[in-house]
């Protein structure tokens, strides 16, 4: 199992729309969560972190954390088209902060 | 200017040959990392370093290594370059206290 599964994409949905985005996560210790967004051959950069079990509301960003679960997932509301983009899940590697698992990435199209 | 920085951005070169891709950040943090991201693949980590006395292999660091020659400074080898080394690279650094990663722009590599 891969540390880190994301939702196999890609993910299309009209402007709008509530898109979400899904991940799991293998090692249990892990306390750091973090999704990025990464447009076509720029670098990522992050949207969300998470820390604690709930949701946690950033504009049209909500990040949702359940350890028990060991999932943790990014909801995207009134979807823009500006959002379309690979959306990457990372997870701290054990205790030590810094050392990122990323996931495959979804690719998410939100067309107009 | 960008926090971290990476040189070269592109850079093509034939099977064999030495490469060498460096990196500089202005964020003054001590953790640096190097990824490489392959298309579906997402983002692996070869190597990082927790300060420049400190050097840690990742994931997939066999035929690379680095050299931390200040804390700011963080360079990826490649000794013997071959083409399916072709890709993505990318320079990071972490926020100590929340681990978050700052990205350079990437180095695009090619080997022929």
């Amino acid at each position: 199992q891969k540390e880190v599964e994301q939702n196999s994409g890609p993910l299309s949905v009209p402007e709008g729309a509530i898109a979400s985005l899904n991940c799991t996560y293998s090692d249990r210790v892990s306390q750091s969560f973090f999704w990025y967004r990464q447009y076509s051959g720029k670098s990522p950069e992050l949207i969300m972190s998470i820390y604690s079990n709930g949701d946690k509301e950033d504009g049209r960003f909500t990040a949702q954390l359940n350890k028990a679960s060991q999932y943790v997932s990014l909801l995207i509301r009134d979807s823009q088209p500006s959002d379309s983009a690979t959306y990457l899940c990372a997870v701290n590697r054990g205790s030590t902060l810094g050392r990122l698992y990323f996931g495959r990435g979804t690719q998410l199209t939100v067309w107009p | 200017d960008a926090d971290v920085t990476q040189t070269p951005r592109n850079r093509i070169t034939k099977t064999g040959k030495r490469i060498m891709l460096e990196c500089s950040q202005t964020k003054g943090h001590d953790r640096m990392y190097w990824y490489r991201q392959d298309p579906g693949l997402g983002l692996r980590l070869i190597y990082y370093s927790f300060d420049v006395k400190d050097i840690n292999k990742g994931e997939i660091s066999d035929g690379y290594s680095v050299s931390r020659q200040a804390q700011a400074k963080f360079s990826l080898s490649l000794e013997s370059a071959i083409p399916n080394q072709t890709a993505l690279y990318f320079c990071a650094t972490s926020d100590p206290g929340t681990g978050e990663l700052f990205f350079g722009e990437g180095s695009r590599l090619t080997v022929l």
